[in-house]
C-alpha cells in the first residue's frame, strides 16, 4: 500500500521558473493538503481540498496555486518561483479533513536559486 | 496565527529515563488533539490521539488539560529509537486552518 506519493523528491529551480509538485493517494481519502516546513517555523498549511472539486487557502497561499484533479491527485504549482519558497513541501491526506489525523507523503525538497 | 507552543528542546535524556513534554494552545475552542513524531528529514507520522480522559499506548501516555489549555506526552523507559522531534497538533472546526502544528520538541535519547 503506497499511501501518499509525492514527486519529485528533490528539485532545484532558478528564480522565476515554474514548477508543479505532484501528489497522489491511494487510500480513497476525501481531503488532501499541502504544507511547507521551514526551520524554526514548523509546518504551515498552504492549501487544502476538503473534497474532490473544492480547494481552499490555508495560512500561506501566496505564490502558489493548486488543482484537485480527481479524488486521488492534488497538485501544487509555483508559477514564478522565488527564493523565499525554498522549503520542504509535504502533501497529506485524511478521510475527514477537520477531525481525522493525516497521512503524509515523504516530502519534496525544493531549492530556489 | 493561532498559537500552539512547544518547548523546542533539545531534551537530552539517558536510556530508560522518563521524559515529558507539554504543548500549550491559545484557542479554547480547540476540539481535537494529536501527537506526531518526525524523524530527521522524514515526514511526520501520527503517534497518538489525545483524549479528554487521557490515553496510553505502551510506553506513551497523552493527557489533555482543558482548564489550563495544554496537552502533554509522557514517554517512559526511553529507547534510543525514541529520538525524534515530537509535534503537537490542534484541530479546530472553524477558520482557514483546520489543523495547526506546533513547531516541535526535539528529544535525544543517549546510551
Amino acid at each position: 500500500n503506497a499511501g501518499v506519493t509525492q514527486t519529485p523528491k528533490f528539485q532545484v529551480l532558478k528564480t522565476g521558473q515554474s514548477m508543479t509538485l505532484q501528489c497522489a493517494q491511494d487510500m480513497n481519502h476525501n481531503s488532501m493538503y499541502w504544507y511547507r516546513q521551514d526551520p524554526g517555523m514548523g509546518l504551515r498549511l498552504i492549501y487544502y481540498s476538503a473534497s474532490e472539486g473544492t480547494t481552499d487557502k490555508g495560512e500561506v497561499p501566496n505564490g502558489y496555486n493548486v488543482s484537485r484533479l480527481n479524488k486521488r491527485e492534488f497538485s501544487l504549482r509555483l508559477e514564478s518561483a522565488a527564493p523565499s519558497q525554498t522549503s520542504v513541501y509535504f502533501c497529506a491526506s485524511s478521510e475527514n479533513g477537520e477531525v481525522q489525523p493525516q497521512h503524509f507523503g515523504d516530502g519534496t525538497r525544493l531549492s530556489i536559486l | 496565527r493561532k498559537e500552539v507552543e512547544q518547548d523546542p528542546g533539545p531534551f537530552n535524556v539517558p536510556e530508560g529515563a522518563t521524559v515529558a513534554f507539554n504543548c500549550t494552545y491559545s484557542n479554547s475552542a480547540s476540539q481535537s488533539f494529536f501527537w506526531y513524531r518526525q524523524d530527521c528529514r522524514k515526514e511526520p507520522k501520527l503517534l497518538m490521539s489525545v483524549y479528554s480522559s487521557g490515553n496510553e499506548d505502551g510506553r506513551f501516555t497523552a493527557q489533555l488539560n482543558r482548564a489550563s489549555q495544554y496537552i502533554s506526552l509522557l514517554i517512559r523507559d526511553s529507547k534510543l529509537s525514541d529520538s525524534a522531534t515530537y509535534l503537537c497538533v490542534v484541530i479546530e472546526y472553524s477558520g482557514n486552518t483546520p489543523l495547526v502544528f506546533g513547531k516541535g520538541t526535539r528529544l535525544s535519547v543517549i546510551a
